[in-house]
């Protein structure tokens, strides 16, 4: 049992280029996130899916797009990087919507240069 | 909308101190209260939560009870350890269709020998 896991861990983008994050767990949850950490900002909301099939704007979505592939997987795109999005990306999920607990990959840390 | 105050860090404290980290909190509702901890190079875990007025939450020593009158969720351990060391983030979440969490900016705890 992996929980949530996330690929890759770390990655060196160019301004310009693009590049998906993937993002999968096996606890058969029906919700998933996508959150980016920034210093002295906490953890913002990106994109959430509540359930397979959906998905929904978070806090600041401009610059990503992201796609629930099947009830596992969630991927996060960033189609032309910009050094604004040099940050940790961290992806989790819960078991349903409202109070539920949510569980955490370990992050991808994302350099765009 | 929805937004989470902590104190800010870093707080260095000595081995077996009294630890208390300030969360308060803004919402409409009755949202539910959780406090997460992130260790280095790691995601974030659940460490405690609670879910309606007067609720206490505790784990690993620590605990925190949901205070609606004064809207605040505060982190307290009696007595700290080395291995306590840790970013701490207060979230609150609202009913809904999927449990988005909104953080804090985090607290940097350092415990020293």
């Amino acid at each position: 049992n992996a929980g949530v896991t996330q690929t890759p861990k770390f990655q060196v983008l160019k301004t310009g280029q693009s590049m998906t994050l993937q993002c999968a767990q096996d606890m058969n949850h029906n919700s998933m996130y996508w959150y980016r950490q920034d210093p002295g900002m906490g953890l913002r909301l990106i994109y959430y899916s509540a359930s397979e099939g959906t998905t929904d704007k978070g806090e600041v979505p401009n610059g990503y797009n992201v796609s629930r592939l099947n009830k596992r997987e969630f991927s996060l795109r960033l189609e032309s990087a910009a050094p604004s999005q040099t940050s940790v990306y961290f992806c989790a999920s819960s078991l349903q919507g409202g109070k539920e607990t949510q569980y955490f990959g370990p992050g991808t840390r994302l350099l765009v240069l | 909308g929805d937004s989470v105050t902590q104190m800010e860090g870093p707080v260095t404290l000595s081995e077996e101190a009294f630890l208390t980290i300030n969360c308060t909190y803004t919402a409409t509702g009755y949202p539910s209260l959780f406090w997460y901890v992130q260790y280095p190079g790691e995601g974030l875990q659940l460490l405690l939560k609670a879910t309606k007025a007067d609720d206490k939450g505790s784990n690993k020593g620590f605990e925190a009870t949901y205070r609606k009158e004064t809207t605040s969720f505060h982190l307290e351990k009696g007595s700290v350890q080395v291995s306590d060391s840790a970013v701490y983030f207060c979230a609150l979440s609202r009913t809904g269709t999927a449990s988005k969490l909104t953080f804090g900016t985090g607290t940097r705890l350092q415990v020293t020998l």
